[in-house]
């Protein structure tokens, strides 16, 4: 059974930092690209962040280009998102999605940015 | 970036009657290999969206035939014969052949 469960979550003011976590099982990790795709509250699906199987190539949305930096340990078949300079607009459910053509979805981190 | 523009984006279906979104790009989704790489995501109601058809027309694992994915090159269609009420939702279109990867708007199913 594949289970992606992210953690890391929370309320952080502007101008903050907080690292999102996800734990993945039952899929080959290591070759497969993986994703974070966030949804602002009662909004629409962005994909923020995409990573290649070793993670030698990484692509960024560019309004969080700079401020976030997406990794992954395929030994522990994990992944991560660290999340610099925080603004009220990264307000969002952040998913992490892996896969083959973003097969595999977790629950969901919210992340909250507010003073 | 490319634009994925759906419609409609809200769908209200008699159950058992059958529903249709349309869904286009801005650019072509067909790859140097040939996939089209379109593909068509649930979210029902406070839950995570979940994959029902990828490269326009294959049916994931568990998904009911009642759903089926139709187009090519900039144009797509999901269709949902028979809706059921555990079909009421947010379905988006998205596409992963430029970066950045992204969504249509959703199209909101609900039950008349």
């Amino acid at each position: 059974e594949v289970q992606v469960v992210e953690s890391g979550g929370g309320l952080v003011q502007p101008g903050g930092s907080l690292r999102l976590s996800c734990a993945a099982s039952g899929f080959t990790f290591s070759t497969a690209w993986m994703r974070w795709v966030r949804q602002a509250p009662g909004k629409g699906l962005e994909c923020v962040a995409n990573i290649n199987q070793d993670g030698s190539e990484e692509w960024y949305l560019d309004s969080v280009k700079g401020r976030f930096t997406i990794s992954r340990d395929n030994a522990k078949n994990s992944l991560f998102l660290q999340m610099n300079s925080l603004r009220a607009e990264d307000t969002a459910v952040y998913y992490c999605v892996g896969g083959g053509w973003f097969a595999y979805w977790g629950q969901g981190a919210l992340v909250t940015v507010s003073s | 970036d490319v634009v994925m523009t759906q419609s409609p984006l809200s769908l209200p279906v008699t159950l058992g009657q059958s529903a249709s979104i349309s869904c286009r790009s801005t650019q072509s989704l067909v790859d140097t290999a040939g996939n089209t790489k379109l593909h068509w995501f649930q979210q029902r109601p406070g839950q995570s969206p979940r994959r029902l058809i990828y490269k326009v027309s294959n049916r994931d694992s568990g998904v009911p035939d009642r759903f089926s994915g139709s187009g090519s090159g900039t144009d797509f269609t999901l269709k949902i014969s028979r809706v059921e009420a555990e079909d009421v939702g947010d379905y988006y279109c998205m596409q992963d052949r430029y970066w950045p990867h992204t969504f249509g708007r959703g199209t909101k199913l609900e039950i008349k």
